[in-house]
């Protein structure tokens, strides 16, 4: 079964340091979503991408964050400069299959990468 | 706005008892789709099931079942002779047809399924 790909599993930076967190959707998809769950707390929405842009982002993403699909299967989210405010799950997500509109409501999650800012 | 609320934080039942999880939404759109979301102790979300605003129809699948009501603006989640398995962290969503893509979640149930 497709699933989505998430590297890797738990990352430990310091804060201040750039970090990047990789992602392999599920292929096929159109549609890319970034979550961050802070530990005991619920799932919060960041930003989604689809055509190879931001379609929307939520007040967490500010100017540290960034979104990129380098390639035809990677989406990536990168923090510029860490604040231990940064520590949590982060979650890729993926929806849409080319041609299936109503599919593009299920978001396939992957495992997450746990982000430990020290 | 949108706003999912799971009143109950933690559940705890013993092996094969039927248990209930709660879930009540807000939401001024008339189109809209509600989700369950399973996060096992690895840590993964795991889908479950997606309704849409229009389909009140109940449904069930194994020992899984769902209760929609828009009158009171619920979705139950029902699990019928628990398992040890079912120990996990669940999630209620929102999401709403307009041009968001953005899932609104609950703050999630933990249950605990005891031998």
């Amino acid at each position: 079964e497709p699933e989505v790909t998430q590297t890797p599993s738990h990352q430990v930076t310091q804060m201040g340091q750039e970090v990047i967190l990789r992602c392999v959707p599920i292929s096929n998809h159109l549609y890319f979503y970034w979550y961050r769950q802070i530990l005991g707390q619920k799932v919060e929405f960041l930003v989604s991408f689809y055509n190879n842009e931001i379609s929307e982002k939520s007040e967490i993403f500010d100017d540290q964050f960034s979104v990129e699909r380098p390639d035809g299967s990677n989406f990536t989210l990168k923090i510029r400069s860490t604040k231990l405010e940064d520590s949590a799950m982060y979650f890729c997500a993926s929806s849409g299959l080319a041609g299936v509109g109503w599919a593009k409501n299920i978001q396939y999650f992957g495992a997450g990468t746990r982000l430990s800012v020290l | 706005a949108q706003k999912v609320t799971q009143a109950q934080t933690e559940i705890s039942v013993v092996e094969k008892e039927d248990v209930t999880l709660d879930c009540v939404y807000e939401t001024r759109d008339t189109t809209y789709y509600l989700f369950w979301y399973k996060q096992p102790p690895s840590g993964e979300l795991v889908f479950l099931i997606r309704r849409n605003s229009f389909d009140e129809q109940n449904e069930i699948s194994g020992r899984y079942s769902w209760n929609f009501q828009k009158s009171t603006s619920s979705f139950n989640f029902t699990i019928t002779a628990s398992q040890v398995v079912d120990s996990a962290v669940y999630f209620c969503a929102l999401l709403t047809q307009g041009g968001s893509e953005k899932l609104v979640f609950g703050k999630g149930t933990k249950l605990t399924v005891n031998p």
